[in-house]
């Protein structure tokens, strides 16, 4: 039960901005929405998180439409690194974090 | 800061016997942790929620008597997969959440554990 759609997969040139999208359409009012990517074999990584507002930090932005039933994670400027499979999360209750099947983002040369 | 650690990060074990994974926050106290399971070339999977000193709330479909979870303390969860078998393998992560005042539902996560029984 993600509550999330995500697209399985994009490619984005190495130095260009990785945008990637997240429909969220029955996220109730109080819910957040929280980025966070996965490096092969490794655990997740924490990227960003928003409720209403866009917000901003050292490694991305995130963008979310005034209905709150999407958002876009902005990637400023992609390296090799960066290629991971990102997941956009609906917080529920109780903390709680189910996963959807996220984005396989490559970044190529 | 917020450093999870897992133990070990990776286990071979028999069929039938028991196998047991560590997961601790090392720099925070944990008042909430939670276990998840991820196959190959899949997502994580939720697998049960435990808080410090009470009994784990596991998600549908998870076996509690197999996969028996301690949260004995504010820095330490367990995770003991009783008598396992071949379709146990897979990638074990836990994560803990601080409940602290900023981004208090912010959850670190662990390196997990790969777990390959045969």
């Amino acid at each position: 039960d993600a509550k999330t759609t995500q697209p399985p997969s994009m490619d984005c040139a190495e130095g260009r901005a990785a945008n990637l999208p997240c429909n969220h359409s029955t996220i109730s009012g109080n819910e957040y929405v929280y980025w966070y990517r996965q490096i092969h074999s490794q655990g997740p990584q924490y990227i960003i998180h928003g409720l209403k507002n866009n917000e901003t930090n050292e490694m991305a932005s995130l963008i979310i439409t005034e209905d709150r039933k999407s958002s876009t994670l902005i990637l400023p400027h992609a390296t090799l690194r960066d290629t991971a499979v990102y997941y956009c999360i609906v917080l529920r209750n109780f903390n709680k974090f189910y996963f959807g099947s996220g984005t396989k983002l490559n970044v190529k040369p | 800061g917020a450093v999870v650690s897992q133990h070990p990060s990776w286990v071979i074990c028999k069929s039938g016997t028991s196998v047991k994974i560590e997961c601790r926050s090392l720099d925070f106290q944990a008042t909430t942790m939670f276990w998840y399971r991820q196959f190959p070339k899949q997502s994580l999977m939720l697998m049960a929620t435990s808080n410090e000193g009470s009994k784990a709330t596991y998600e549908q479909g998870v076996e509690k008597d197999k996969f028996l979870i301690n949260h004995a303390s504010l820095t330490l969860s367990t995770l003991t997969v009783t008598s396992a078998h071949p379709e146990d393998s897979s990638f074990y992560i836990c994560s803990a959440n601080s409940g602290g005042a900023d981004r208090d539902n912010e959850q670190f996560f662990g390196p997990g554990t790969r777990l390959t029984v045969l």
